[in-house]
């Protein structure tokens, strides 16, 4: 079975300043069509998750572009360019060969 | 817009079944399937199965199969989630999302199920 891991586990950023969020899997997830099934999830405080990024680096429609995905096979990032009040809540990575997500990273303002 | 609207919360006593059913609207549900993923009090999130609104092709979590049945009513575009012999630990919220080509895109809103003697 595919093992997804984040890190951090916890994050405390200052308003306007970077984030990073690493997420890794103990496969590939590279399918045989071509494409790479990881996405990023963001779950802000009461409410349900939402799609961030597809597909490892596709933003889904309306998320700003201070959000971006990157990497490959088994190791991948998500990087926010200047964190904002807004963007604080639980970010779940999920790999969809054999669907599981991340166990979280959550995120906080300093 | 796209929205899936799901069912009021549930208490039930261990050994029941639950039901939960997501209403959806703004698209053409025969397009897409459906994803159901919980949350425990405090944890995270667990995939618990897809069907395909189109033919009723489904796929189920390992852990949960023989206790998970889900299926489809296409002239009302509405999804249902059966867990049975519920257990203390399926005290969660249950969200259904929309899927395309594997991306879970929107969500519902989340209805709790608290399994409790």
């Amino acid at each position: 079975d595919i093992v997804m891991t984040q890190t951090p586990l916890s994050l405390s950023v200052t308003p306007g300043q970077p984030a990073s969020i690493s997420c890794k899997s103990s496969q590939s997830l590279l399918h045989s069509d071509g494409k790479t099934y990881l996405y990023w999830y963001l779950q802000k405080p009461g409410q349900s998750p939402q799609l961030l990024i597809y597909e490892v680096s596709n933003r889904f429609s309306g998320v700003p572009d201070r959000f971006s995905g990157s990497g490959s096979g088994t190791d991948f990032t998500l990087k926010i360019s200047r964190v904002e009040a807004e963007d604080v809540g639980v970010y779940y990575c999920m790999q969809s060969i054999q669907p599981l997500f991340g166990p979280g990273t959550k995120v906080d303002i300093k | 817009q796209v929205q899936l609207v799901q069912s009021g919360a549930e208490v039930k006593k261990p050994g029941a079944s639950v039901k939960v059913s997501c209403k959806a609207s703004g698209y053409t549900f025969t397009s897409y399937g459906i994803s159901w993923v919980r949350q425990a009090p405090g944890q995270g999130l667990e995939w618990m199965g897809w069907i395909s609104a189109y033919n009723g092709n489904t796929n189920y979590a390992q852990k949960l199969q023989g206790r998970v049945t889900m299926t489809t009513d296409t002239s009302t575009s509405t999804a249902y989630m059966e867990l049975r012999s519920l257990r203390s630990d399926d005290t969660a919220v249950y969200y259904c999302a929309r899927v395309k080509h594997r991306n879970l895109d929107y969500w519902g809103q989340g209805t709790l199920v608290t399994v409790s003697s």
